[in-house]
């Protein structure tokens, strides 16, 4: 079964501390995996899309990274206001699967 | 480049009837796709219309519907609500179907 897997639920952070949101996934089919953000009350902000293994993609202090069954979200020096739940979806070729997400807070 | 917009931002429904959500996609984008979002489960994807057919479903009961205009607006439509239909409606944009913009939903409420 196509399955997406985002750890931790949750993380607490002081500012500037770095650290690393996984997503591990098994899909058949992979057309591109996708990280978005989302604050609370509001749609889903696309982030970036990743669709080969060793692909990277970096925005500010985000650096998304892709294997062959996971991407990592790694953050940087967050500030306060990175503070979101960030979600992961894979794409096949009839739908997109999201994750539960990661809800990240920094402290500042 | 305007966004995805949806209405109405908020609905309070009674258990029983019927609703009707509204979703206008960012110009030029012919793909629409609806997910349903609860704190248990995350995102749900409930279906996907392009160019005015539906093009993937998800596992939804027949009471979910939705359609698409030549205009690629959308609307999806839940008869005989549930108490379980409470959540987040979203719809998302995209030109291909890969990169997809969201809108920032309708909160639904059924009592």
């Amino acid at each position: 079964e196509d399955q997406v897997t985002q750890s931790p639920e949750a993380l607490r952070l002081q500012e500037g501390e770095s650290s690393s949101l996984n997503c591990s996934y098994t899909v058949s089919g992979l057309r591109g995996l996708f990280w978005y953000r989302q604050d609370p009350g509001k749609g889903p902000e696309f982030l970036f899309t990743l669709y080969s293994a060793g692909e990277e993609k970096e925005k500010e202090r985000l650096k998304a990274t892709l294997t062959k069954k996971e991407s990592f979200l790694h953050i940087t020096a967050p500030k306060p206001e990175d503070s979101a739940t960030y979600l992961c979806a894979v794409g096949r070729d009839d739908k997109i699967i999201f994750g539960k997400g990661t809800r990240l807070h920094i402290l500042p | 480049k305007a966004g995805v917009t949806q209405t109405p931002r908020y609905l309070i429904k009674t258990r029983g009837q019927q609703v009707t959500l509204s979703c206008s996609p960012i110009s030029g984008h012919r793909s629409v796709s609806w997910y349903q979002q609860t704190p248990g489960q995350g995102l749900q994807f409930l279906f996907e219309y392009f160019s005015e057919t539906q093009r993937n479903k998800g596992n939804f009961p027949g009471r979910f519907s939705g359609r698409q205009f030549s205009n690629s607006r959308s609307e999806m439509n839940v008869s005989t609500l549930e108490l379980g239909d409470s959540a987040l409606y979203l719809c998302a944009s995209s030109l291909l179907g890969n990169e997809q913009y969201f809108g920032p939903g309708t909160r639904l409420t059924v009592t």
